[in-house]
C-alpha cells in the first residue's frame, strides 16, 4: 500500500526538550511539505523540500528544524525555541512538476501536547 | 501572494439532500488551481476535486462538484446525496503557479459539516 507515515500518533514534550516528528513515503515523490494545524484554523506551512538535501522555509519556520537525506523520509524537529509547539502536524508529499494540478497527499498526524 | 476565505464555520444538511460549501479566493497569478480537501475526525486530509483556473468546465468527482465563478473569485463545493460520513471538516485551498514546482498549498479556514439523519 502506498502512502505516508506519520509516527509517533501523540507527543508530549517537556519545557526545553527537543522533539522529533517523523514522516516516510512510499509514493516515490519528490516533494515533501510539513504543516502546523490549530484549532479553528487552517494549515500554514512550515517547510518544504522539493528534493533530497534541500529544504526552504515555508511562513511559519521559526523554532522548526527540518533535514531530507533520503527521498523517502522528512523528519521535522520541535526545537525548544519554538514557545507554543501544541499543535496538530501534518506531513504531506506530491510530485514535483510544473503542472497546476499537482495533488498533495496527507498523513494521518501527529498530535503534539506540551506537559 | 494567495488568499482562501471560507465564512462558513459551520453547516448542517440532512442525510439525502444537497449542500453547498463556500470559498472565495484571491491571487495576483494569471493561472491557478483550486482544491478541496476533506479532514475526518481521524485527522489524515483527503484530496476531494481539483479545478484549473483555464478549465473549461466545473469539475466534478462522483457526488463532488465545484461550482467556480472566476469572474467572482468562488469556488464552492457542491455535495449531493449527503451521507453519514460526510460528516466532517472541509478545507479550500489554493495554488498558483508562481510557487515554482512545488505544490506549495494556501489554505483556508474550513468548514465543519454536520450530516442529520
Amino acid at each position: 500500500d502506498g502512502g505516508i507515515t506519520q509516527s509517533p500518533k501523540y507527543l508530549f514534550r517537556k519545557e526545553g526538550q527537543n522533539v522529533t516528528l517523523s514522516c516516510e513515503q512510499n509514493l516515490n515523490h519528490d516533494a515533501m511539505y510539513w504543516y502546523r494545524q490549530d484549532p479553528g484554523q487552517g494549515l500554514r506551512l512550515i517547510y518544504y523540500s522539493q528534493i533530497v538535501n534541500d529544504f526552504q522555509k515555508g511562513d511559519i519556520a521559526e523554532g522548526y528544524s527540518v533535514s531530507r537525506e533520503k527521498k523517502e523520509s522528512f523528519p521535522l524537529t520541535v526545537t525548544s525555541a519554538q514557545k507554543n509547539p501544541t499543535a496538530f502536524y501534518l506531513c504531506a508529499s506530491s510530485e514535483t512538476s510544473g503542472r497546476l494540478r499537482n495533488i498533495q497527499y496527507f498523513g494521518a498526524g501527529t498530535r503534539l501536547s506540551v506537559l | 501572494a494567495q488568499k482562501i476565505t471560507q465564512t462558513q464555520p459551520g453547516m448542517f444538511v440532512q442525510e439525502k439532500e444537497a449542500v453547498t460549501l463556500d470559498c472565495t479566493y484571491d491571487t495576483s497569478d494569471p493561472s491557478y488551481g483550486l482544491f478541496w480537501y476533506k479532514q475526518p475526525s481521524s485527522g489524515e486530509m483527503i484530496f476531494l476535486i481539483y479545478q484549473g483556473s483555464y478549465d473549461q468546465q466545473n469539475a466534478t468527482e462522483g457526488r463532488y462538484s465545484l461550482n467556480f465563478q472566476k469572474a467572482r473569485k468562488s469556488a464552492n463545493l457542491v455535495i449531493s446525496a449527503s451521507q453519514l460520513g460526510d460528516s466532517a471538516m472541509y478545507f479550500c485551498a489554493m495554488r498558483g503557479l508562481n510557487t515554482g514546482t512545488a505544490s506549495k498549498l494556501t489554505f483556508g479556514t474550513g468548514t465543519r459539516l454536520q450530516v442529520t439523519l
